[in-house]
């Protein structure tokens, strides 16, 4: 089975930094990729890992530990704009299936 | 406008009805993606086509859901003999294939069962 595990909510304050877990178990692995989603619409893709290790991007960094099943998505320098869900998938073994997470959802407040 | 398009964007139907969704991936995509997402949940995998062939079907589709991508190009999704259950965003999205995965996501249409 695949089981993808994130907080379900967070806050932080505008300007702060901010590290949303994912942690995972699935029966394959071929890459975890973090999505944007705003209320309403479709998801953005913002970052993918397949090696461990920190990937940045601007105010987006992403880390993957695959010997422990564990990534997270860091975003710096908060603005109002980033209230938004985050979205932790893994790519697994058969195919090419995605399977996503339940989401975080992130309040900046001013 | 060279992103996923979907259509419509929103339907209305009674339960036990039929409905069918479209998508257009971006044009060179080879791999396509139907999701479906309720409120506060993430999109739940359906199904993924390579070019015209489907490979891979979740074990949650039910025999009501049907998908097509006829000539490697568009996609459709059927529901058959709606349920209230049915009630979702159907989320389509594509990727170019090869070693870039990254999948570009269309609007949704929002499908209301009443």
């Amino acid at each position: 089975g695949q089981n993808i595990d994130q907080p379900t909510e967070m806050t932080a304050t505008e300007g702060a930094i901010v590290q949303i877990n994912c942690t995972y178990q699935t029966s394959g692995f071929n890459g975890l990729f973090w999505y944007q989603q705003h209320a309403g619409e479709a998801p953005t893709f913002l970052s993918y890992n397949v090696l461990d290790g920190l990937e940045e991007k601007g105010r987006f960094s992403s880390f993957l530990s695959r010997s422990k099943g564990y990534s997270y998505l860091l975003l710096k320098e908060l603005q109002m704009k980033d209230s938004a869900s985050y979205l932790c998938a893994v790519m697994g073994n058969y195919g090419q299936n995605f399977v996503f997470g339940p989401g975080t959802r992130l309040s900046v407040l001013p | 406008d060279t992103g996923v398009s979907q259509d419509p964007r929103h339907k209305i139907t009674k339960r036990g009805q039929n409905v069918t969704f479209r998508c257009d991936p971006i044009s060179e995509h080879n791999r396509l993606y139907w999701y479906r997402q309720t409120l506060g949940q993430g999109p739940e995998f359906l199904t993924y086509f390579q070019n015209e062939a489907q490979l891979e079907k979740s074990r949650l589709l039910s025999d009501r859901f049907s998908a097509e991508r006829p000539k490697g190009s568009f996609s459709t999704l059927e529901i058959q003999r709606t349920e209230q259950g049915d009630s979702a965003m159907y989320l389509c999205a594509s990727s170019l294939g090869g070693s870039n995965n990254e999948q570009f996501f269309g609007p949704g249409t929002r499908l209301t069962v009443l």
